[in-house]
């Protein structure tokens, strides 16, 4: 059992450019979520998912975009990578909103 | 937004002794969940242990135990028999139903040998 998977574990990337973190679980979660962590500070949401097809803001969704067209599958892109993305990237998947949150091993990002 | 609050950015605690972290809360929720994660050098996130609000019992697991105060909005977390493998950043999380799960800065703890 998987459970939630990301790549890559490690990304370095020029400001500007821009790319995609993969994220997938198959535990057959409904909830997926995109979190990232900056030095000194807790898990802050970037974006969520209820299910296929819907997907909303969290607290730092700015230079962010997600799509969700299956139940496993729940990418995050970078479409202009700046300095201020730096960070590590986690994402996590639950049955619903209240149950425990799975979360991956997440991404660390490096914005030069 | 709700806020969460870790006091103490790092505690240390002796092998085989008890350990208390600390969390307070902001809400005007009456139904909601508290969680405790941990945070090894691995980086991987683990759910300690949960709390629901409405019940008046505190969570345990293991040697985890919470001390949930409703009224004062406060959530600590205790380690007994502290072990080498406890040592790791804590966070303090909270999560009211169709709002978003936040959490607290974290508190870095070292059990020394």
């Amino acid at each position: 059992n998987a459970g939630v998977t990301q790549t890559p574990k490690f990304q370095v990337l020029k400001t500007g450019q821009s790319m995609t973190l993969q994220c997938a679980q198959d535990m057959n979660h409904e909830y997926m979520s995109w979190y990232r962590q900056d030095p000194g500070m807790g898990l802050r949401l970037i974006h969520y998912s209820v299910g296929a097809g819907i997907t909303d803001q969290g607290e730092v969704p700015n230079g962010y975009n997600v799509s969700r067209s299956t139940t496993e599958d729940f990418p995050l892109r970078l479409l202009s990578a700046a300095p201020s993305q730096t960070s590590v990237y986690f994402c996590a998947s639950s049955y619903t909103d209240l149950d425990e949150q799975y979360f991956g091993p997440g991404t660390r990002l490096t914005v030069t | 937004a709700q806020t969460v609050t870790q006091s103490q950015p790092e505690m240390s605690v002796q092998e085989a002794e008890t350990v208390t972290l600390s969390c307070t809360y902001d809400t005007s929720e009456s139904d909601y969940y508290l969680f405790w994660y941990k945070q090894p050098p691995s980086r991987q996130m683990i759910l300690v242990i949960r709390q629901e609000a409405y019940k008046q019992q505190n969570a345990t697991e293991n040697r985890f135990s919470v001390n949930f105060q409703k009224a004062a909005k406060s959530f600590s977390l205790k380690i007994s028999d502290s072990q080498l493998g406890d040592a790791a950043m804590y966070f303090c999380a909270y999560r009211a139903p169709w709002d978003m799960l936040t959490f607290g800065g974290g508190t870095r703890l070292m059990v020394k040998p």
